[in-house]
């Protein structure tokens, strides 16, 4: 497609339930993000994967968080054992020429 | 540590008034910088970005931003407020692929 596309777009959870956040980059992005967004606040970077290369791992809030990437394609976020304070919009983001391109977000609510 | 600052949550205009959100960094090297516009319940759209070169850069929607190396900020500006443009604004600098964000400032355009 034309932009990031993100599913679910929203995503009503119950607490200790796993959840998986989806992201199709734009075609031919090397880099790809994960941000997250609380209610009101800023960005909160979480992983960023270029590549073949190692991903950045340096923002995942606990081992309850995992991302995965397959070669240049599409990146699912895991949530496992979710919490209240999971709730929250994650963004994914990707890049070729050091420019962000975000999806719309998955809007996370956790019971 | 690396950090972006917007120092107003809430920027007040009325239309037709010249805007100024403000942004100001501490990013080690000669970071790219950038401005993002969120609108309710969307993800980020790019602005304008400065990689190098002239100071004063252009962008979407007659919005403009002011590079000013020896201040670390980059101010975005706009000469006549539009209501449309009411929305959250987030200063972004990247830096080896890496990007920090501001916590964001909202631009409310009254009529």
């Amino acid at each position: 497609g034309a932009g990031v596309s993100q599913s679910p777009s929203n995503k009503v959870t119950e607490k200790g339930k796993d959840v998986e956040l989806r992201c199709d980059p734009i075609s031919g992005h090397t880099a790809l993000y994960w941000y997250r967004q609380r209610l009101g606040q800023g960005l909160e970077f979480l992983i960023y994967f270029q590549g073949n290369s190692a991903p950045d791992k340096s923002g995942l809030p606990s081992d309850r968080f995992s991302a995965e990437r397959t070669g240049e394609s599409v990146s699912t976020l895991t949530i496992q054992r979710t919490q209240q304070e999971d709730s929250a919009v994650y963004l994914c983001a990707s890049s070729s020429t050091r420019e962000l391109f975000f999806g719309e977000g998955s809007r996370l609510t956790v019971l | 540590a690396q950090s972006v600052a917007q120092p107003e949550d809430q920027v007040n205009v009325a239309e037709g008034n010249p805007l100024t959100v403000k942004c100001t960094y501490s990013v080690s090297g000669n970071p790219y910088l950038f401005w993002y516009v969120q609108y309710p319940n969307r993800g980020l759209q790019f602005l304008l970005k400065y990689i190098t070169g002239d100071n004063l850069v252009k962008g979407s929607y007659g919005f403009e931003a002011e590079f000013n190396k020896s201040q670390t900020s980059f101010h975005l500006k706009k000469p006549s407020a539009l209501v449309s443009d009411s929305a959250l604004y987030f200063c972004a600098v990247g830096n080896f692929n890496k990007f920090y964000f501001g916590s964001g400032t909202k631009l409310n355009v009254k009529p």
